[in-house]
């Protein structure tokens, strides 16, 4: 069975750092691009990361970049966002996802979800 | 960046009722969409991708149709666990981005 588990959220005061972790299994993990996607309390979904299987590309939305990395370790088949500079407009269920391509490189979206873990920031 | 609004933001429907929603890009994409069902408090699920194929399991009175800048998603018989969340997600450019949500709710 194919799951994507995340932990590493909490609270935190505007200006911190956390570091979130998704742990994957029941999939090659380093055959598969992966992403970072939040939802803030009450409202819509917003990606945020993405990152290719050898880490050679990555990208990012606007709203988080100089301040978030995403990263991964094949070996330990782990996601990982680096999160600083964090403010409250952060506050966000944080989830990890699966990236879907064909064997001809097309994508089709995120396919499978981790069941998100909760960032609060706020003094 | 490519802006994705989605009609209406929320509906009412009965159980058995045929329900359609909308989602339009700011530009043409396609078919890089996909339709996924949020319910309260669980991960989204997909539930249609490349705008029209059926993610494997799903029931089949969900449908996807479109390309380029209009996007529908369609449930034929509206059954009770279908009551949630609706989002698009534009695949085809970065920063990928998604719809604002339809919430159908029981009338």
């Amino acid at each position: 069975e194919v799951q994507l588990v995340e932990s590493g959220g909490g609270f935190v005061q505007p200006g911190g750092s956390l570091r979130l972790s998704c742990g994957v299994s029941g999939f090659t993990f380093s055959d598969y691009w992966m992403s970072w996607v939040r939802q803030a309390p009450g409202k819509g979904l917003e990606w945020v990361a993405k990152i290719k299987q050898d880490a050679g590309e990555k990208y990012y939305v606007d709203s988080v970049k100089g301040r978030f990395t995403i990263s991964r370790d094949n070996a330990k088949n782990a996601l990982y966002l680096q999160m600083n500079s964090l403010r409250v407009e952060d506050t966000a269920v944080y989830y990890c996802g699966r990236d879907d391509y064909s064997k001809w490189g097309h994508y089709y979206g995120i396919d499978v979800w981790g069941q998100g873990t909760t960032v609060t920031v706020s003094s | 960046d490519i802006q994705m609004t989605q009609s209406p933001s929320s509906l009412s429907a009965s159980v058995g009722d045929r329900v359609t929603f909308t989602c339009r890009a700011s530009q043409g994409i396609g078919n890089d969409l996909a339709w996924y069902q949020q319910k309260p408090r669980k991960a989204p699920k997909r539930l249609i991708y490349a705008a029209s194929s059926l993610q494997s399991g799903v029931p089949s009175r969900f449908s996807g149709s479109g390309s380029g800048t209009e996007f529908t998603l369609t449930i034929s018989s509206l059954q009770p666990e279908d009551f949630a969340t609706y989002y698009c997600l534009q695949h085809n450019s970065y920063p990928l981005t998604f719809g604002g949500g339809t919430k159908v709710e029981i009338k």
